[in-house]
């Protein structure tokens, strides 16, 4: 079974630019979360998408969004970029479990963001 | 919140020495517990969990215990390999939370 693929793999923009990050669920699984991991900060939570529904959102600000298509598949955008917005920006996808529960998330190779 | 605690790194061990990452958690109810590893370039591959206390993970010779009355899952390997040179990270997951609370995660060099 075919992994998490997330396109592109790097990505250079300058600062106010916007970026549209590609994610594909492996098959199956129609839970898709991003992540965002920096030196500074880590490995932080943007946002879980399931059935083209936000179901969970982190911390970030509104120039960070979202979506996610009937075949599972999601998006990320983020506009009006910033020097801070570098960083590797990771997906996750995991089967629905009962009672509203997600299964175990397995993660893609990332998109490397830099903003010059 | 949830949060999750690691031991600082970075590690360095020689080829077949004994390994240990402390992880400790803070969480409401009872969280379910990763750890998983992430090579460089590459994105993070789960490398062993647990989901109720008392229960042992195990992969790869990685194995780690789910010790409830000391919010602990420390991750172990008898014999470590060059090719384990990675950052390791401890992740929980707790309640109905769907997204996963990560450690800062600890960079392991091992020499030849």
């Amino acid at each position: 079974k075919a992994g998490v693929t997330q396109t592109p793999r790097y990505l250079i923009k300058t600062r106010g630019q916007q970026v549209t990050l590609s994610c594909s669920p492996i098959s199956g699984h129609r839970s898709v979360s991003w992540y965002q991991q920096t030196p500074g900060q880590g490995l932080q939570f943007l946002f879980e998408y399931f059935s083209e529904t936000q179901r969970n959102k982190g911390n970030f600000p509104g120039r960070f969004s979202g979506r996610q298509f009937s075949n599972s598949r999601s998006e990320m955008n983020v506009s009006t970029l910033e020097l801070g917005d570098s960083a590797l920006y990771l997906c996750a996808s995991s089967r629905q479990l009962a009672g509203g529960l997600t299964d175990t998330q397995y993660f893609g190779p990332g998109t490397r963001l830099t903003v010059l | 919140g949830d949060s999750v605690t690691q031991m600082e790194g970075p590690v360095t061990l020689s080829e077949e020495a004994f390994l240990t990452i402390n992880c400790t958690y803070t969480a409401t109810g009872y969280p379910s517990l990763f750890w998983y590893v992430q090579y460089p370039g590459e994105g993070l591959q789960l490398l062993l969990k647990a989901t109720k206390a008392d229960d042992k993970g195990s992969n790869k010779g990685f194995e780690a215990t789910y010790r409830k009355e000391t919010t602990s899952f420390h991750l172990e390997k008898g014999s470590v390999q060059v090719s384990d040179s990675a950052v390791y990270f401890c992740a929980l997951r707790s309640g109905s939370a769907r997204q996963l609370t990560f450690g800062s995660g600890t960079q392991l060099t091992v020499l030849p």
